[in-house]
C-alpha cells in the first residue's frame, strides 16, 4: 500500500511564479515529513524536513504541516528555471522500529517556463 | 552539497551476470542506506547499515543480493544474477544516525542496465 500520495503528478509556473506542492501521508504512523529535489541525472537532494504543525522556511521554499490531516505542502516562491525537476514527498515512521527507512511519494514533474 | 560518493556512475551487465557498485558514505555517517529506484522513478528500500552492522533488509535483497559495510572501505551492492528487472539507478545515502528524523542525504547513483 503506497504511504504517500503527491498532487500534482506535473505543474507548468512561469519564471518569478509560485508552484505549489501537495503530499498526504495515508498512515498515521508515518508523520516525519522530507522533500527531495532530482535534477536529471543526479541523485535525490534533501531541501527540508517537517515535523510540527505550522509553516517552515528556508529561503525561497516553505513547507507547510497539518498532522490532523497528515498532509504537507511545499511552496516555491520566485520559481527559477533552474528549480525545474522532480519533487519528491518522504516519509518516515514515529518511533524507532523503522530504523530511518523512508517510503517516497512518486512525485511531482516541476516545470519552470523563462 | 551531498558528499556520498557513488561507483561507478555506469554498469552495464548481461543477464546472469554479477554487479557491483560502492559507496562511500559522508564522513562521520555511520548509518547507509540503499534503494532502487526504476524507470518509472518509484524508490524500492534494499538495506541499511548502522556502522558494519545489518539493520533491515528486504527479502529480495536477502536473496539476491549481497551486500556490505566493511570499516575503512566503501560500502558495496552487488547482485549476484543480473536480471533485465534489475535495470534501475541504484541510490546510497547515508544519515548521522539510525533514527527517523535524520536526514538522509543522497548520492548521484549507479545507473545499471541489463540487457
Amino acid at each position: 500500500q503506497q504511504k504517500v500520495q503527491q498532487s500534482p503528478e506535473s505543474l507548468s509556473v512561469p519564471e518569478g511564479g509560485m508552484a505549489s506542492l501537495n503530499c498526504t501521508s495515508s498512515d498515521r504512523n508515518f508523520q516525519y515529513f522530507w522533500w527531495y529535489r532530482q535534477h536529471s541525472g543526479e541523485g535525490p537532494k534533501a531541501l527540508m524536513s517537517i515535523f510540527s504543525d505550522g509553516d517552515k522556511k528556508e529561503g525561497r521554499f516553505t513547507a507547510h504541516l497539518n498532522k490532523a490531516s497528515l498532509h504537507v505542502s511545499l511552496h516555491i516562491r520566485d520559481s527559477q528555471p533552474s528549480d525545474s525537476a522532480l519533487y519528491f514527498c518522504a516519509v518516515s515512521e514515529l518511533g524507532g522500529s523503522a530504523l530511518g527507512r523512508l517510503h517516497f511519494g512518486a512525485g511531482t514533474q516541476l516545470i519552470v517556463i523563462p | 552539497n551531498s558528499k556520498v560518493i557513488q561507483t561507478p556512475r555506469y554498469l552495464v551487465k548481461g543477464q546472469g551476470q554479477k554487479a557491483k557498485m560502492r559507496c562511500i558514505p559522508e564522513k562521520g555517517h555511520p548509518v547507509v542506506f540503499w534503494y532502487q529506484q526504476n524507470k518509472n522513478n518509484e524508490f524500492k528500500f534494499l538495506i541499511n547499515f548502522q556502522n558494519q552492522e545489518v539493520l533491515q533488509q528486504i527479502d529480495m535483497t536477502e536473496k539476491r543480493f549481497s551486500a556490505e559495510c566493511p570499516s575503512n572501505s566503501p560500502c558495496s551492492l552487488e547482485i549476484q544474477s543480473s536480471e533485465a528487472g534489475d535495470s534501475a539507478l541504484y541510490l546510497c545515502a547515508s544519515s548521522l544516525g539510525g533514527l527517523n528524523q535524520d536526514t538522509q542525504y543522497f548520492g548521484p547513483g549507479t545507473r545499471l542496465l541489463v540487457l
